[in-house]
C-alpha cells in the first residue's frame, strides 16, 4: 500500500531563512508520481508540483525548489528566501495509476514564516 | 477561466437531511474525485470518476454516493448526513493522459 510521511508537523523560520520540507513515501509500483500542494489560509489546495518515477531531475522554480531521490524514497520541498507569504500548509502526494490515479497524502507540514 | 467550482462552500445541516454538494470543471476533464479533509487524518478519497457514467469508491466510500451523468459535474450526494461526515470537501479534476488534480476552493459541511 502506498504511503507519504512528512515528519515535520510545523516548521517556524524568520523571513529571508531557507527551508526544507521533507516527503517520505512507500509504493510498490515502479510507476507513480509525487506531487506537492500548497493550503494557504485561504483553505484552497494549490498545485505546485508534478514529478514522476522515471524522471529524477531536480528542479528549480523561482525560490522553489525540489530534490527527488528515488534512492531513499524522498521528495523534499526547498523554498529559499522565505516569505510570510510562503506560510501555509504543504502537503506531499503519491499517485499510482494502479490505484485509479487516487492521491494519497501526507499529513502536512504547517510553514510560519515570521517577519 | 479555468476552474472546478463548488457549491455551497459553507453548509450547516441536521442529521439526515439529505443534501448534495455540486462540483463542475470547465476544463473538459475526464476524470474526477472527491476528497474530504480532516484534522489529524488529512486528506482522504471518497470517489473518483474516469469518465461520464464511470465511477468508482475511494478509501473512504460510507456515508456517499455520486453520479457522473456530464462530464463537466460530479455532485457527491449524502442521503443521510451524520455528525462524522463534518469536513471539509474538495472536488478535483484531472485532464486526460496525466493525472495532475486540480482542486476547488472546498465545501465546508457541519452536520449537527
Amino acid at each position: 500500500a502506498q504511503k507519504v510521511t512528512q515528519a515535520q508537523t510545523e516548521i517556524s523560520v524568520v523571513e529571508k531563512e531557507d527551508v526544507t520540507l521533507d516527503c517520505v513515501y512507500e509504493t510498490r509500483d515502479t510507476t507513480y508520481y509525487l506531487f506537492w500542494y500548497k493550503q494557504p489560509p485561504s483553505g484552497e489546495l494549490v498545485f505546485l508540483i508534478r514529478r514522476n518515477s522515471f524522471d529524477e531531475q531536480n528542479e528549480i522554480s523561482g525560490r522553489y525548489s525540489w530534490n527527488f531521490q528515488k534512492s531513499t524514497s524522498s521528495f523534499n520541498f526547498t523554498i529559499t528566501a522565505s516569505q510570510v507569504v510562503d506560510s501555509a500548509v504543504y502537503f506531499c502526494a503519491l499517485s499510482e495509476p494502479q490505484a485509479g490515479n487516487m492521491l494519497t497524502f501526507g499529513g502536512g507540514t504547517r510553514l510560519m514564516v515570521k517577519p | 477561466e479555468a476552474q472546478v467550482t463548488q457549491n455551497p462552500r459553507y453548509l450547516i445541516t441536521v442529521t439526515g437531511k439529505k443534501l448534495t454538494v455540486t462540483c463542475s470543471q470547465n476544463m473538459n476533464h475526464e476524470y474526477m474525485s472527491w476528497y474530504r479533509q480532516d484534522p489529524g487524518l488529512g486528506l482522504r478519497q471518497i470517489y473518483y470518476s474516469m469518465n461520464v457514467e464511470v465511477t468508482d469508491k475511494g478509501d473512504v466510500p460510507e456515508g456517499y454516493k455520486v453520479s457522473r451523468k456530464e462530464k463537466r459535474n460530479f455532485p457527491l450526494i449524502l442521503e443521510s448526513p451524520s455528525p462524522n461526515q463534518t469536513s471539509l470537501y474538495f472536488c478535483a479534476s484531472s485532464p486526460p493522459r496525466t493525472d495532475t488534480q486540480y482542486f476547488g476552493p472546498g465545501t465546508r459541511l457541519t452536520v449537527l
